[in-house]
Formats: structure tokens, sequence, C-alpha cells
């Protein structure tokens, strides 16, 4: 069992459409990342978070540190925002990031 | 600012060939990270320096593959000899290092392909 566990591991919508994407993590954690990564191979840092929720543009992160459990929400989903989406944790262990495997997200017009 | 640098952005080689990343992170950044990313999967952490010291190696099949980051700033990534397996998407990934955890900067990756 992957210590990262994101879910769907493949999401297709409809532009406009409200849009979770799940993660599970079964390690203690100081962080959790949230990344996107494009056609290409270029990752992006969208957010980093220990605690509660963060909010950028249409991008919503939670957490939940008992349940060992993020999501990902994306509102007013657009086809720009057809991408890669990985979670990742960095663990109280040390500063390694431990990487799930990643939910393609495909945002059709 | 500039972001993270690699070359080359793809390589193709034969089974048993030698090759080498190289990546420059963002000025004053103290942590380099190199990573293997094989389709379809998460990255996976090779090595991880601070300044020009190993962090973190645990990971790095040091039978053929090798890194340094002599002075403290570029990196060089070496596979010698490459494996079919090897075939993936190496990125380098820099970060502050001042605190942990941190955000992490990624570069374009590097697209190996090994017949």
């Amino acid at each position: 069992k992957n210590e990262v566990e994101q879910s769907p591991q493949n999401l297709t919508a409809q532009e406009g459409e409200f849009i979770t994407i799940n993660c599970s993590y079964s390690v203690g954690i100081s962080a959790l990342h949230w990344l996107q990564q494009h056609p290409g191979g270029g990752i992006v840092s969208l957010f980093m978070l220990s605690s509660g929720k963060k909010k950028h543009g249409r991008l919503i992160a939670t957490i939940n540190i008992q349940e060992k459990h993020s999501s990902l929400h994306i509102t007013a989903s657009h086809p720009r925002d057809s991408a890669v989406y990985i979670c990742a944790v960095s663990e109280t262990s040390g500063s390694r990031l431990t990487f799930g495997e990643g939910t393609q997200l495909t945002v059709n017009p | 600012e500039a972001g993270v640098a690699q070359s080359p952005r793809y390589k193709i080689i034969e089974k048993r060939q030698s090759v080498a990343f190289w990546c420059n992170p963002i000025s004053g950044h103290a942590t380099l990270y190199w990573y293997q990313q094989i389709l379809g999967q998460g990255p996976k952490l090779l090595i991880q320096f601070q300044n020009n010291g190993v962090v973190d190696d645990s990971q790095l099949p040091k039978d053929r593959f090798s890194a340094e980051r002599l002075k403290g700033v570029d990196s060089t990534l070496k596979i010698q000899p490459a494996k079919l397996e090897d075939s993936a998407v190496y990125l380098c990934a820099s970060s502050l290092g001042h605190h942990s955890p941190d955000t992490q900067y990624f570069g374009p990756g590097t697209r190996l392909t090994v017949l």
C-alpha cells in the first residue's frame, strides 16, 4: 500500500463543474502539498498546508489531520484546468516529499 | 525571478550508454532535489542536497547513478550504464532550505528514453 493514495486516478468533467480530488496518507506529516503537472512535465506547487483550509482563486484545499485526509476542490472548472494533480506529503521524519500517483483531470468545453 | 533550469530537455540513448543531466536551481536556494518520474507514477526522490552536502540519497541506485553539487549551486546527475527501466522524466527542484517543510520549485524536467 502506498503511503499517499489519491482518488480518483482519472476524472473527466464538463466545463463549469465543481471538481473534488481526494488524498489519504498513512504517515505522520508536517505538511501536505498539492501540485499541478501539465503535459511536458513542468510541476507547479499550488498549496502547502498543515491544517484547515486554503483558497487561491478557484482552487480550495482542505486538510483533516485527525483523519489523514485532504481534498482539492476546483470551482467553475475550465478546460485550462486539465492537468495531473499530485498530492505529496512532507513526512515528520525528514524533509523528503512522498508523492501520490496523481489524478489526471480532463475538463471538456 | 528565473526558475529552475534543466538541460537537455530530451535525450535518447541506447542501453549501456552513459548520460548526464544538468540543473541550475533558483538563485539563493540552498536545497536541491533530483527526482525520477516514471510514466503514470508520481515523482520519486533520488537525492537531496543541502548546499554541497548530501542529505538523503537512500533511493539512489548507487551502482549506476551518481550526482554532485560541487560548489553548492548547480548540479549534475549521471547514469552509467543506462538500463531500459531508466526511461523516465528526471526532475530537478530547489527550495530555500531555511526551514522544513519548504515549498519546492520544479524545473521542466529531462525526458530520457533508453532504447
